[in-house]
């Protein structure tokens, strides 16, 4: 069936750099997208979303972008801190399915 | 108080014991899910509920078994598991089943099955 994944399941970056999580989707109805952080021993937490009729959206130092016609998205964390050390995970959701989430990818943040 | 909260954070059962996890999100919020969380694998949806009716099974084994008396609270009742379920069992509360919108997670019960 459709499924998101994950480029790469971990990544390690120099605090104060910058980061970059990519995700591919394959559901090209695929109309909603969300990213989610989650810290070791807490349930996931919404980070920032965009609707597939934009490509980009940003929030506080965070960064979508959308690529309909790769299937791709990517989340773009500026100045990385060590508080931004978590799994995060993309997903997706077509129509009325619920949403579809990929394996993860884990953030080291080394100091 | 946190939105979606879970009880017990953690738990250790035997394969013949019978428990219950427990839900209760305060964020007025109509459908509610769990969702299944082992080592290096996806999130894996089990069950939906929208206005405490179930929605979704995703072929879950009837060793789970799935409760919501009212649109606030949700349960899962365990019985029978084998070692292979211990995992994060988490919580999760939207405003509506349909459509697209964010999902709010509890801190998940982890449990461990021996």
């Amino acid at each position: 069936g459709e499924s998101v994944g994950l480029h790469l399941p971990t990544l390690s970056v120099q605090e104060g750099d910058n980061s970059i999580i990519n995700c591919a989707y394959s559901n090209s109805a695929s109309d909603y997208f969300i990213w989610y952080k989650q810290e070791s021993g807490k349930g996931p937490q919404f980070i920032i979303d965009i609707r597939s009729n934009m490509d980009k959206r940003q929030g506080q130092r965070v960064t979508v972008l959308l690529n309909k016609t790769v299937k791709h998205l990517s989340l773009q964390i500026a100045a990385t801190q060590p508080g931004d050390s978590a799994v995060y995970f993309c997903a997706d959701h077509s129509g009325n399915t619920p949403l579809v989430f990929g394996k993860g990818t884990r953030l080291s943040v080394i100091a | 108080e946190t939105g979606v909260t879970q009880t017990p954070r953690h738990l250790v059962m035997g394969m013949t014991n019978k428990k219950s996890l427990k839900c209760e999100q305060h964020l007025g919020h109509n459908a509610m899910y769990w969702y299944k969380q082992s080592a290096k694998k996806p999130l894996e949806l089990m069950f939906v509920y929208n206005f405490k009716e179930q929605t979704e099974n995703n072929s879950v084994p009837s060793r789970f078994s799935p409760e919501c008396p009212n649109s606030s609270h949700l349960f899962l009742h365990l019985h029978t598991l084998q070692p292979e379920d211990s995992a994060l069992y988490l919580c999760a509360s939207s405003q509506e089943r349909r459509g697209a919108g964010e999902l709010f997670f509890g801190e998940g019960s982890r449990l461990t099955v021996l």
